[in-house]
Protein backbone atom coordinates (compact mmCIF):
# COMPACT_ATOMS: atom_id res chain seq x y z
CA UNK A 1 0.00 0.00 0.00
CA UNK A 2 0.87 3.93 -0.10
CA UNK A 3 3.18 5.08 2.35
CA UNK A 4 3.80 9.02 2.89
CA UNK A 5 6.61 10.59 4.92
CA UNK A 6 6.63 13.98 5.99
CA UNK A 7 9.57 16.22 6.98
CA UNK A 8 10.14 18.54 9.22
CA UNK A 9 7.89 17.26 11.93
CA UNK A 10 8.37 20.77 14.02
CA UNK A 11 8.99 24.24 11.77
CA UNK A 12 9.64 27.33 13.81
CA UNK A 13 9.56 30.56 11.51
CA UNK A 14 9.54 34.28 12.03
CA UNK A 15 6.93 36.07 10.96
CA UNK A 16 7.30 36.96 7.60
CA UNK A 17 9.91 34.33 6.45
CA UNK A 18 8.62 31.44 4.20
CA UNK A 19 8.34 27.72 5.54
CA UNK A 20 8.64 24.35 3.25
CA UNK A 21 7.03 21.04 4.45
CA UNK A 22 8.59 18.15 2.02
CA UNK A 23 6.74 15.11 1.65
CA UNK A 24 7.75 11.57 -0.57
CA UNK A 25 5.24 8.68 -1.71
CA UNK A 26 6.18 5.46 -2.52
CA UNK A 27 2.81 4.38 -5.00
CA UNK A 28 3.97 5.59 -8.25
CA UNK A 29 -0.46 5.07 -8.61
CA UNK A 30 -1.25 7.55 -6.45
CA UNK A 31 -2.42 11.24 -8.36
CA UNK A 32 -4.04 13.42 -5.97
CA UNK A 33 -1.87 15.30 -3.30
CA UNK A 34 -3.79 17.46 -0.87
CA UNK A 35 -2.38 19.34 2.19
CA UNK A 36 -4.80 20.10 5.11
CA UNK A 37 -3.94 22.35 8.14
CA UNK A 38 -5.31 20.94 11.48
CA UNK A 39 -5.93 23.91 14.40
CA UNK A 40 -6.10 22.43 17.62
CA UNK A 41 -9.43 20.79 18.49
CA UNK A 42 -10.56 20.85 14.92
CA UNK A 43 -11.13 18.32 12.33
CA UNK A 44 -8.07 18.71 8.84
CA UNK A 45 -9.12 21.47 6.55
CA UNK A 46 -7.93 21.05 2.74
CA UNK A 47 -5.96 24.21 2.20
CA UNK A 48 -4.58 23.30 -1.37
CA UNK A 49 -4.25 20.11 -3.69
CA UNK A 50 -2.45 19.01 -6.92
CA UNK A 51 -2.93 16.07 -9.28
CA UNK A 52 -0.48 14.62 -11.30
CA UNK A 53 -1.01 15.83 -14.67
CA UNK A 54 0.67 19.93 -13.11
CA UNK A 55 4.02 20.10 -11.66
CA UNK A 56 2.96 23.60 -9.53
CA UNK A 57 -0.13 25.18 -8.29
CA UNK A 58 -0.37 28.36 -6.65
CA UNK A 59 -3.17 29.99 -4.29
CA UNK A 60 -2.31 34.01 -2.91
CA UNK A 61 0.63 33.04 -0.30
CA UNK A 62 0.40 29.51 -0.43
CA UNK A 63 2.21 26.77 -3.26
CA UNK A 64 2.38 23.00 -4.00
CA UNK A 65 5.04 21.44 -6.49
CA UNK A 66 4.97 17.64 -7.18
CA UNK A 67 7.90 16.02 -8.97
CA UNK A 68 6.44 12.59 -10.23
CA UNK A 69 9.62 11.44 -10.79
CA UNK A 70 11.07 11.65 -7.47
CA UNK A 71 7.58 10.69 -6.14
CA UNK A 72 7.63 13.62 -3.71
CA UNK A 73 5.45 17.04 -3.42
CA UNK A 74 6.17 20.38 -1.39
CA UNK A 75 4.10 22.85 0.56
CA UNK A 76 5.17 26.26 0.41
CA UNK A 77 4.11 29.15 2.17
CA UNK A 78 5.29 32.77 1.99
CA UNK A 79 5.34 35.66 4.15
CA UNK A 80 3.76 33.54 7.10
CA UNK A 81 1.68 34.85 9.43
CA UNK A 82 0.99 34.13 13.17
CA UNK A 83 -2.52 32.39 12.10
CA UNK A 84 -0.52 30.52 9.96
CA UNK A 85 0.83 28.60 13.20
CA UNK A 86 -0.91 24.48 13.08
CA UNK A 87 -0.49 21.16 12.23
CA UNK A 88 -0.14 20.71 8.27
CA UNK A 89 -0.10 17.54 6.86
CA UNK A 90 0.10 15.91 3.43
CA UNK A 91 -1.71 13.12 1.61
CA UNK A 92 -1.75 11.48 -1.17
CA UNK A 93 -4.04 8.49 -3.06
CA UNK A 94 -5.12 6.84 -6.49
CA UNK A 95 -8.46 8.38 -7.44
CA UNK A 96 -8.25 6.05 -10.51
CA UNK A 97 -9.03 2.85 -8.60
CA UNK A 98 -11.42 2.00 -6.56
CA UNK A 99 -9.59 2.82 -2.89
CA UNK A 100 -10.49 6.25 -2.35
CA UNK A 101 -8.70 6.27 0.92
CA UNK A 102 -6.39 9.47 1.46
CA UNK A 103 -2.85 7.94 3.24
CA UNK A 104 -1.49 10.56 5.46
CA UNK A 105 1.70 11.91 6.41
CA UNK A 106 2.48 11.75 10.21
CA UNK A 107 2.38 15.78 10.00
CA UNK A 108 4.38 18.92 10.46
CA UNK A 109 4.04 21.69 13.91
CA UNK A 110 4.36 24.73 12.27
CA UNK A 111 4.81 28.02 14.86
CA UNK A 112 4.99 31.24 13.36
CA UNK A 113 6.72 33.59 15.96
CA UNK A 114 5.51 37.16 15.79
CA UNK B 1 -25.77 21.49 5.88
CA UNK B 2 -22.76 23.51 5.95
CA UNK B 3 -20.50 21.47 6.78
CA UNK B 4 -19.66 17.76 8.07
CA UNK B 5 -21.83 16.99 11.36
CA UNK B 6 -20.42 14.34 14.01
CA UNK B 7 -21.82 13.48 17.80
CA UNK B 8 -20.68 13.13 19.97
CA UNK B 9 -17.86 15.77 20.12
CA UNK B 10 -16.50 13.84 23.19
CA UNK B 11 -17.13 10.53 24.32
CA UNK B 12 -15.90 9.02 27.75
CA UNK B 13 -16.16 5.08 28.04
CA UNK B 14 -15.38 2.59 30.46
CA UNK B 15 -13.19 -0.32 29.39
CA UNK B 16 -15.53 -2.69 28.34
CA UNK B 17 -18.45 -0.75 27.14
CA UNK B 18 -19.99 0.08 23.23
CA UNK B 19 -19.84 3.06 21.77
CA UNK B 20 -21.77 4.89 18.84
CA UNK B 21 -20.26 7.72 16.74
CA UNK B 22 -22.78 9.63 14.46
CA UNK B 23 -21.72 11.38 10.99
CA UNK B 24 -23.90 13.65 8.85
CA UNK B 25 -22.18 14.49 5.81
CA UNK B 26 -22.66 17.22 3.28
CA UNK B 27 -26.30 17.02 1.91
CA UNK B 28 -25.56 15.27 -1.30
CA UNK B 29 -22.37 14.18 -1.00
CA UNK B 30 -21.52 10.45 -2.44
CA UNK B 31 -18.67 9.34 -0.56
CA UNK B 32 -18.10 9.10 3.15
CA UNK B 33 -14.79 8.16 4.85
CA UNK B 34 -14.21 7.11 8.67
CA UNK B 35 -10.52 7.86 9.83
CA UNK B 36 -8.95 7.16 12.95
CA UNK B 37 -6.61 10.08 14.64
CA UNK B 38 -4.22 9.02 17.49
CA UNK B 39 -2.52 11.95 19.48
CA UNK B 40 0.01 13.64 17.43
CA UNK B 41 -0.49 11.54 14.42
CA UNK B 42 -2.06 11.77 11.55
CA UNK B 43 -5.14 10.06 10.12
CA UNK B 44 -5.93 6.57 9.46
CA UNK B 45 -8.25 5.00 7.49
CA UNK B 46 -11.17 3.18 8.39
CA UNK B 47 -13.37 2.41 5.98
CA UNK B 48 -15.35 3.81 2.87
CA UNK B 49 -19.01 4.46 1.65
CA UNK B 50 -20.23 5.50 -2.03
CA UNK B 51 -23.88 6.01 -1.11
CA UNK B 52 -24.77 3.12 1.42
CA UNK B 53 -22.17 0.35 0.07
CA UNK B 54 -19.43 -0.46 2.12
CA UNK B 55 -16.35 -0.35 -0.61
CA UNK B 56 -13.45 -0.70 1.56
CA UNK B 57 -13.47 -1.34 5.13
CA UNK B 58 -9.50 -2.77 5.15
CA UNK B 59 -8.63 -0.25 7.44
CA UNK B 60 -10.66 -1.39 10.41
CA UNK B 61 -8.74 -2.51 13.00
CA UNK B 62 -10.76 -5.45 14.46
CA UNK B 63 -14.03 -7.02 14.51
CA UNK B 64 -15.20 -5.14 17.51
CA UNK B 65 -15.11 -2.05 14.86
CA UNK B 66 -18.30 -1.82 12.70
CA UNK B 67 -20.01 1.06 10.17
CA UNK B 68 -23.26 1.30 8.67
CA UNK B 69 -24.71 3.71 6.06
CA UNK B 70 -28.15 2.34 5.58
CA UNK B 71 -29.47 4.86 3.60
CA UNK B 72 -26.66 6.72 2.35
CA UNK B 73 -26.74 9.59 3.99
CA UNK B 74 -25.55 9.67 7.75
CA UNK B 75 -23.54 6.86 9.06
CA UNK B 76 -22.75 5.25 12.27
CA UNK B 77 -19.37 4.09 13.27
CA UNK B 78 -19.93 1.24 16.23
CA UNK B 79 -16.92 0.33 18.64
CA UNK B 80 -18.01 -2.68 20.22
CA UNK B 81 -15.94 -4.00 24.14
CA UNK B 82 -14.10 -0.50 23.83
CA UNK B 83 -10.59 -1.32 24.77
CA UNK B 84 -7.93 1.96 25.72
CA UNK B 85 -6.18 1.54 22.44
CA UNK B 86 -9.06 2.47 20.99
CA UNK B 87 -8.55 6.35 22.41
CA UNK B 88 -8.27 8.27 19.64
CA UNK B 89 -10.40 10.94 17.40
CA UNK B 90 -11.93 9.68 15.10
CA UNK B 91 -12.79 11.73 12.02
CA UNK B 92 -15.70 11.63 9.37
CA UNK B 93 -15.15 12.81 6.03
CA UNK B 94 -17.43 13.15 2.58
CA UNK B 95 -17.23 14.26 -0.86
CA UNK B 96 -19.14 15.07 -3.87
CA UNK B 97 -19.12 12.47 -5.99
CA UNK B 98 -16.69 9.27 -5.89
CA UNK B 99 -15.13 10.88 -8.76
CA UNK B 100 -11.55 12.12 -10.07
CA UNK B 101 -9.55 14.63 -7.25
CA UNK B 102 -13.04 15.83 -5.31
CA UNK B 103 -12.46 17.97 -2.52
CA UNK B 104 -12.94 15.73 0.60
CA UNK B 105 -14.23 18.12 3.57
CA UNK B 106 -13.89 16.31 7.49
CA UNK B 107 -15.26 16.84 10.47
CA UNK B 108 -14.32 17.89 13.53
CA UNK B 109 -13.96 14.52 14.97
CA UNK B 110 -15.25 12.47 17.85
CA UNK B 111 -12.84 12.85 20.83
CA UNK B 112 -13.36 9.03 22.57
CA UNK B 113 -11.23 8.73 25.35
CA UNK B 114 -11.25 5.17 26.95
CA UNK B 115 -10.70 4.54 30.76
Amino acid sequence: GENVEQHPSTLSVQEGDSAVIKCTYSDSASNYFPWYKQELGKGPQLIIDIRSNVGEKKDQRIAVTLNKTAKHFSLHITETQPEDSAVYFCAASSMDTGRRALTFGSGTRLQVQP
Amino acid sequence: GAGVSQSPRYKVAKRGQDVALRCDPISGHVSLFWYQQALGQGPEFLTYFQNEAQLDKSGLPSDRFFAERPEGSVSTLKIQRTQQEDSAVYLCASSWTAGDGNTIYFGEGSWLTVV
